[in-house]
């Protein structure tokens, strides 16, 4: 099982460039959630799909953040301008379905933006 | 709205020494709740879990937590923490009703000094 898988582990860019993040839920997998990380704020939220649907996008900062799950083998993270705030570890998770089960989590992007 | 609370932001012991770490959360309904570690530079681990029945869990490496459900709380404990235990530890609920994400806490560091 290769667990999930996040691309790139590294990104820094400049402001106002687009960003795109990418992962690869575990195979069986029903659920994925992607996570954002700072030292201010801890781990949010920021919006989770089930069998490819966004369910629950209240946690996206703004306008400028956008997910999408075209198939249950992946899911993309989009920002579009970046802005030196957004610099954090973003973490996708994956989860099978059932009420007793156990979120997955993928390695992180550690994106910097200048 | 759902909460977790993890009251010490950092904690220093030395090897040895036995831990607590404590987490509270506020949920309404029946939860699940999860110990998550976090080793530096590394992505979130599960370190335990709690579903139902013993409220006394046991994770890998030797930590446990007790759910005290008339306390709202899932503690975190272990008799004899070692040098490698040194990283951070978020305590996270979700509820029983589904596909639903985790509410994580603030996160607790823990260094462990020789």
């Amino acid at each position: 099982d290769a667990g999930v898988i996040q691309s790139p582990r590294h990104e820094v860019t400049e402001m106002g460039q687009e960003v795109t993040l990418r992962c690869k839920p575990i195979s069986g997998h029903n659920s994925l959630f992607w996570y954002r990380q700072t030292m201010m704020r801890g781990l949010e939220l920021l919006i989770y799909f089930n069998n490819n649907v966004p369910i629950d996008d209240s946690g996206m900062p703004e306008d400028r953040f956008s997910a999408k799950m075209p198939n249950a083998s992946f899911s993309t993270l989009k920002i579009q301008p970046s802005e030196p705030r957004d610099s954090a570890v973003y973490f996708c998770a994956s989860k099978p379905a059932g009420t007793t089960t156990t979120q997955y989590f993928g390695p992180g992007t550690r994106l910097t933006v200048l | 709205a759902q909460s977790v609370s993890q009251h010490n932001h950092h904690v220093i012991l030395s090897e040895a020494a036995s831990l607590e770490l404590g987490c509270n959360y506020s949920y309404g309904g029946t939860v699940n709740l999860f110990w998550y570690v976090q080793y530096p530079g590394q992505h979130l681990q599960l370190l335990l879990k709690y579903f139902s029945g013993d409220p006394l869990v046991k994770g890998i490496k030797g930590f446990e937590a007790e759910f005290i459900k008339s306390k709202f709380s899932f503690n975190l404990r272990k008799p004899s923490v070692q040098w490698s235990d040194t990283a951070e530890y978020f305590c996270a609920v979700t509820g029983n009703s589904g596909n639903t994400p985790l509410v994580f806490g603030k996160g607790t560091r823990l260094s462990v000094i020789a």
